[in-house]
């Protein structure tokens, strides 16, 4: 069984373009995130969502939001897509708790081209 | 602000010991943790700590130092399919990444 699972696994593009990246746990936990990583393997935090609630807002345009039909959902939403858009995005989620929240599972990850 | 630094690269033998290092400075901490990432594929989480101290996980040693705001990875008889990106991770408020050790094992 998947405990993360995104889709699609790859998105090509072209600039200008609205597209959408789809994330679902099994895991039961209460907090999910979205991470971009870029050509060079950077690892950075987008957004948290716990219990259908934004506790986490990194400083990105805002041609990107995040939706939570669930508690097990969190779906990305990109508007105007952009050539620096290009990375691979990843979805994760943990339990809450001091230290469970450090063990975060991420899916497969999803690699966006904007050409 | 918030930094985390760990080498760009190691490389060691199968077999042998190697240690990555992590330094980080942020304004609150909640703990370090280890995630490794072979090529192609997403972070795994190898390991936590919140306090000073070892944690053993098999092959795999994780330290503490919140006095001196370092830890370390320690792997211990490498394999081959060692080979990958490993990060460090800061929570204060949110989770921070390092920008990765490209670890390369050669026979």
């Amino acid at each position: 069984d998947t405990a993360v699972s995104q889709t699609p696994k790859y998105l090509v593009t072209q600039m200008g373009n609205d597209k959408s990246i789809k994330c679902e746990q099994n895991l039961g936990h209460d907090t999910m995130y979205w991470y971009k990583q870029d050509s060079k393997k950077f690892l950075k935090i987008m957004f948290s969502y716990n219990n259908k609630e934004l506790i986490i807002n990194e400083t990105v345009p805002n041609r990107f939001s995040p939706k939570s039909p669930d508690k097990a959902h969190l779906n990305l939403h990109i508007n105007s897509l952009e050539l620096g858009d290009s990375a691979v995005y990843f979805c994760a989620s943990s339990q809450d708790g001091a230290a469970s929240v450090h063990e975060q599972f991420f899916g497969p990850g999803t690699r966006l081209t904007v050409l | 602000g918030q930094s985390l630094e760990q080498p760009s690269e190691v490389t060691a033998v199968e077999g042998a010991i190697v240690q990555i290092n992590c330094t980080y400075q942020t304004s609150g901490f909640y703990g370090l943790s280890w995630y490794q990432q072979h090529d192609g594929g997403a972070p795994t989480f190898l390991s936590y700590n919140a306090l000073d101290g070892l944690e053993e996980t098999g092959r795999f040693s994780s330290f503490l130092s919140r006095s001196d705001s370092y830890g370390y990875l320690l792997l211990q008889e490498l394999q081959m399919k060692d080979s990958a990106s490993y990060f460090c991770a800061v929570r204060d408020y949110d989770m921070r990444f390092g920008a990765g050790t490209r670890l390369t094992v050669k026979p």
